[in-house]
C-alpha cells in the first residue's frame, strides 16, 4: 500500500535558523500530498499541500514542492520562530478502488525553536 | 473557518467500563468521518471511516465490536471504546471531511484505561 516516510526527530534549531523536514512517499499514480502541523495541545492543521507535480504549496513562510523524480515533498522554512515549535505531519491522499479516500500520515517530526 | 470539536479532551476510566469520545462538526456538514488512534512517537494510525447514515468501515486489524462508531447526522460521530483495558490507553483523534474535500481534525481525547 501507499506509504509516507519523514525524518525522524527531534528537531532543535535557534531561532532564525533554516529549516528543512524530509518526506518521501510511496504510492501509485500521483495521489496529492500535505503538511499538517499539530500544536501543543490541538488538533492537526493543514499548512500546506500541492495536488500534481511540481506544484509548490506554501503557507506562513513554509514551502514544499512536488517532486515526482524523487517522490519527495520536503518541507522548509527559511527563518524559523519560536511559535513554529510543533509536530509536523506529510501525508498522501490515497483514492481506492471503491471510490473513498483517507489520508495516510507519517510518523511526524517534533520541532523546537529555541530564542 | 471549518471547526470539528472533539470532546473529552482527557479522560480516565476503569478497565471494563466504556468510554464515549465525541466529535462534532460546528460550522458545516461532514459528509465523512474519520477515527485515527496516535501511539507516542508514532504517526497517526486510522480506525474506521464512517459516512452519515451508514455503517463504518474498519481498517484491517481494528476489533469492531470494541470500537463502535455511530455517525447518526451530518454532523456528529462517536466512538465508544467498549470494555476498556489498559491497552486501549492512547491518543484518538477525529477527521471531518466537507463537502468541498477539505479535512479539519478534533483537538484530540487521550484516554488512560487504570
Amino acid at each position: 500500500g501507499n506509504s509516507v516516510t519523514q525524518m525522524e526527530g527531534p528537531v532543535t534549531l535557534s531561532e532564525e535558523a533554516f529549516l528543512t523536514i524530509n518526506c518521501t512517499y510511496t504510492a501509485t499514480g500521483y495521489p496529492s500530498l500535505f503538511w499538517y502541523v499539530q500544536y501543543p495541545g490541538e488538533g492537526l492543521q493543514l499548512l500546506l499541500k500541492a495536488t500534481k507535480a511540481d506544484d509548490k504549496g506554501s503557507n506562513k513562510g513554509f514551502e514544499a514542492t512536488y517532486r515526482k523524480e524523487t517522490t519527495s515533498f520536503h518541507l522548509e522554512k527559511g527563518s524559523v520562530q519560536v511559535s513554529d515549535s510543533a509536530v509536523y505531519f506529510c501525508a498522501l491522499r490515497e483514492r481506492t478502488q471503491g471510490g473513498s479516500e483517507k489520508l495516510v500520515f507519517g510518523k511526524g517530526t517534533k520541532l523546537t525553536v529555541n530564542p | 473557518g471549518a471547526v470539528v470539536s472533539q470532546h473529552p479532551s482527557r479522560v480516565i476510566c476503569k478497565s471494563g467500563t466504556s468510554v464515549k469520545i465525541e466529535c462534532r462538526s460546528l460550522d458545516f456538514q461532514a459528509t465523512t468521518m474519520f477515527w485515527y488512534r496516535q501511539f507516542p512517537k508514532q504517526s497517526l494510525m486510522l480506525m474506521a471511516t464512517s459516512n452519515e447514515g451508514s455503517k463504518a468501515t474498519y481498517e484491517q486489524g481494528v476489533e469492531k465490536d470494541k470500537f463502535l462508531i455511530n455517525h447518526a447526522s451530518l454532523t456528529l460521530s462517536t466512538l465508544t471504546v467498549t470494555s476498556a483495558h489498559p491497552e486501549d490507553s492512547s491518543f484518538y483523534i477525529c477527521s471531518a471531511r466537507s463537502l468541498g474535500g477539505g479535512y479539519t481534525f478534533g483537538s484530540g481525547t487521550r484516554l488512560t484505561v487504570v
